[in-house]
C-alpha cells in the first residue's frame, strides 16, 4: 500500500521553464512533506520541506506548495537550468511521533532540455 | 567533510555469506536510519534508531540487524545473504524522528 505516490516516472522540461513535480499521499496523518533531489551513484539530497501548517514554502527556485484537503503537493522549479536534471522524490513523514522515518514516493525523473 | 559516511560503497558476496555496512555521522543527530532502494528504485525505511530504542519495519527479515555502538555509528549486519537482498542501502541520520534525513552515499551490495 502506497502511501506517497508520484505517479509521473518521468518528465521533460525545456531549460528556463518552470518545472511541476506532483505527489499525493493518502496517510492524514502526515505532517511533514519534504522533497530530496538524486543523482546516479548517490544518496538523496534534502531539497525543501514544508510542514502541515503551512501551504507553501520558497527557497530560491524552489518552492513547494500543500492542498492538504486534496491531499497533495507539488515542486516548482523556475526557471528550469541542466543541472536540475535528477529523479525527485517526494517524501511524508509525522514529526516526533512516528517511527517509520520518511516514507517515499516512487521518484520522478526530470529530464532538462537545452 | 563528509556528514554521513558508510562504507564500502559497493559489495558483492555470495549467497549465504555474512556482511557488515558501516554508517557513521558527524552531524551530533539523535536518529539514524537504514533504508533500501529496490530494483525498482522504491526507497523503503528498514529501521531507525534513536537514543537507544530501535524500531523495526515489520517487513524486514530478521537475517537483518542493526548495531550501534554510539549515537554517531549504526552498522548493518545481513546473515545468510539471499539473491533477493542485492539493493542500494542507505544510512541516515536526522535531529529527530521524521524530521530532515540526511542520506549517505549508499552502498550497493551485489549477491550472486
Amino acid at each position: 500500500d502506497q502511501q506517497v505516490k508520484q505517479n509521473s516516472p518521468s518528465l521533460s522540461v525545456q531549460e528556463g521553464r518552470i518545472s511541476i513535480l506532483n505527489c499525493d499521499y493518502t496517510n492524514s496523518m502526515f505532517d511533514y512533506f519534504l522533497w530530496y533531489k538524486k543523482y546516479p551513484a548517490e544518496g538523496p539530497t534534502f531539497l525543501i520541506s514544508i510542514s502541515s501548517i503551512k501551504d507553501k514554502n520558497e527557497d530560491g527556485r524552489f518552492t513547494v506548495f500543500l492542498n492538504k484537503s486534496a491531499k497533495h503537493l507539488s515542486l516548482h522549479i523556475v526557471p528550469s537550468q541542466p543541472g536540475d536534471s535528477a529523479v525527485y522524490f517526494c517524501a511524508a513523514s509525522v514529526v516526533g511521533g512516528g517511527a517509520d522515518g520518511l516514507t517515499f514516493g516512487k521518484g520522478t525523473h526530470l529530464i532538462i532540455q537545452p | 567533510d563528509t556528514a554521513v559516511s558508510q562504507t564500502p560503497k559497493y559489495l558483492v558476496t555470495q549467497m549465504g555469506n555474512d556482511k557488515s555496512i558501516k554508517c557513521e555521522q558527524n552531524l551530533g543527530h539523535d536518529t539514524m536510519y537504514w533504508y533500501k532502494q529496490d530494483s525498482k528504485k522504491f526507497l523503503k525505511i528498514m529501521f531507525s534508531y534513536n537514543n537507544k530504542e530501535l524500531i523495526i519495519n515489520e517487513t524486514v527479515p530478521n537475517r537483518f540487524s542493526p548495531k550501534s555502538p554510539d549515537k554517531a555509528h549504526l552498522n548493518l549486519h545481513i546473515n545468510s545473504l539471499e539473491l533477493g537482498d542485492s539493493a542500494v542501502y542507505f544510512c541516515a541520520s536526522s535531529l529527530g524522528r521524521g524530521t530532515i534525513n540526511q542520506f549517505g552515499s549508499g552502498t550497493r551490495l551485489t549477491v550472486v
